[in-house]
């Protein structure tokens, strides 16, 4: 089945704890991205990637870091997590710009 | 950057009609997307636009006027599923790069 897959589905952490999401997708897609999902704010991009060690900073990259040093993963790391990235990730992955993003079903993250 | 603005509310009763406007502002723009999201899950992709008129895919059709900046999502026949958030998306090709950038969703509530 093509999916993007990623783990944890829930994590709760404490202030300062290195973390790391994990993303898979089996879909060969080039593109894959990292969104936090916040009430009253929305979808915001973290990070995108085009393919295999290119990367680049979307809107809110503050606090993350990303690799991509395989086409199929994109983890997600949070060298020193602060309560204030408690929120809901989510990512995607995309075969090309005419074509939409299909989502993993989402990490909550929460930073005590 | 762009700025993507959509009703933040919408009710409709089940068996009606619904259109979900969607105003945009980009210096680059490469296409416009309609996801769903029901509470707690993934958003889902919907529809695809990138040239000026309308595409219908069964129930749900998407307009896209690029001169105007303007998008609507048009949900015929409301079942109660189809409560949910609706985002418009808009891909932006500035810098280089290829962005997806997301409204912050209008939430829609189909009623008996």
């Amino acid at each position: 089945e093509a999916q993007v897959t990623q783990n944890p589905r829930y994590l709760i952490t404490v202030t300062g704890k290195k973390l790391t999401v994990t993303c898979s997708q089996n879909m060969n897609h080039e593109y894959m991205s990292w969104y936090r999902q916040d009430p009253g704010l929305g979808l915001r991009q973290i990070y995108y990637s085009m393919n295999v060690e290119v990367t680049d900073k979307g809107d809110v990259p503050e606090g993350y870091k990303v690799s991509r040093k395989e086409k199929r993963n994109f983890p997600l790391i949070l060298e020193s997590p602060s309560p204030n990235q408690t929120s809901l990730y989510f990512c995607a992955s995309s075969p090309g710009t005419a074509y939409g993003y299909t989502f993993g079903s989402g990490t909550r993250l929460t930073v005590v | 950057g762009q700025n993507i603005d959509q009703p933040t509310e919408m009710t409709a009763t089940e068996g009606a009609i619904v259109q979900i406007n969607c105003t945009y502002q980009t210096s680059g723009f490469n296409g416009l997307f309609w996801y769903q999201q029901h509470a707690g899950e993934a958003p889902t992709f919907l529809s695809y636009n990138v040239l000026d008129g309308l595409e219908e895919k069964g129930r749900f059709s998407s307009f896209l006027s690029r001169s105007k900046g303007y998008s609507y999502l048009l949900l015929k026949e409301l079942q109660m599923k189809d409560s949910a958030s609706y985002l418009c998306a808009v891909r932006d090709v500035g810098s280089g790069y290829s962005t997806l950038t997301f409204g912050k969703g209008t939430m829609l509530l189909v009623s008996p």
